[in-house]
């Protein structure tokens, strides 16, 4: 199975600021119609969890401009421009390109 | 407004069975793959099972192989998975998701425990 590793597991903001999480897969994420699988997910607490950016780097429909998602291959970011109080929660990233669809640790998001 | 409403959790003793349904609403069901994905408590989520637009492809993950079936019935715009030889390691609310994830319901809890 493709292992996503994330990194920090916890990363502690001011609001304002800006934040950015990492993502790491075991194996390139690209599938073979040339697209990366590679999906970010929010889950803010006592919520079911809700997907913010699709194929790396594409925001879902209501997504604030503040998030962004970059990268390749096998290494990947999710940016948080400016902190707001609404965007503590765990964030995860998880791949679709390979079969069982994997996720990473997830990264908990708090405010200073 | 897409919907995606799960039912049919609760509390079962290991070796125990259930059925789990979710009702899709806000979209073309028969056009749309689905999945369901759980998270045990305090865990992060994990796939479970995935079933494209006519039921004719399944597949999922290797710890629920020949225990669990996911099916659905376009007619009723319906996903459901059905789970036997549940053991204690299969507590998790469960989600029903549709396409790549792109929505998710607001799940529900099965809890396996003597």
């Amino acid at each position: 199975d493709v292992v996503m590793t994330q990194s920090p597991l916890s990363l502690p903001v001011t609001l304002g600021q800006p934040a950015s999480i990492s993502c790491r897969s075991s194996q390139s994420l690209v599938y073979s119609d040339g697209n990366t699988y590679l999906h970010w997910f929010q889950q803010r607490p006592g919520q079911a969890p809700r997907r913010l950016i699709y194929k790396v780097s594409d925001r879902d429909s209501g997504v604030p401009d503040r998030f962004s998602g970059s990268g390749s291959g096998t290494d990947f970011t999710l940016k948080i421009s400016r902190v707001e109080a609404e965007d503590v929660g765990v964030y995860y990233c998880m791949q679709a390109t390979h079969w069982p669809k994997t996720f990473g640790q997830g990264t908990k998001v708090e405010i200073k | 407004e897409v919907q995606l409403v799960e039912s049919g959790g609760g509390l079962v003793q290991p070796g125990g069975s259930l059925r789990l349904s979710c009702a899709a609403s806000g979209f073309t069901f028969s056009s749309n793959w689905m999945s369901w994905v759980r998270q045990a408590p305090g865990k992060g989520p994990e796939w479970v099972a995935h079933i494209n637009e006519d039921g004719s492809a399944k597949y999922y993950v290797d710890s629920v192989k020949g225990r669990f079936t996911i099916s659905r019935d376009n007619a009723k715009n319906s996903l459901y998975l059905q789970m036997n030889s549940l053991r204690a390691d299969d507590t998790a609310v469960y989600y029903c998701a549709r396409g790549h994830l792109s929505y998710w319901g607001q799940g529900t809890l099965v809890t396996v425990s003597s």
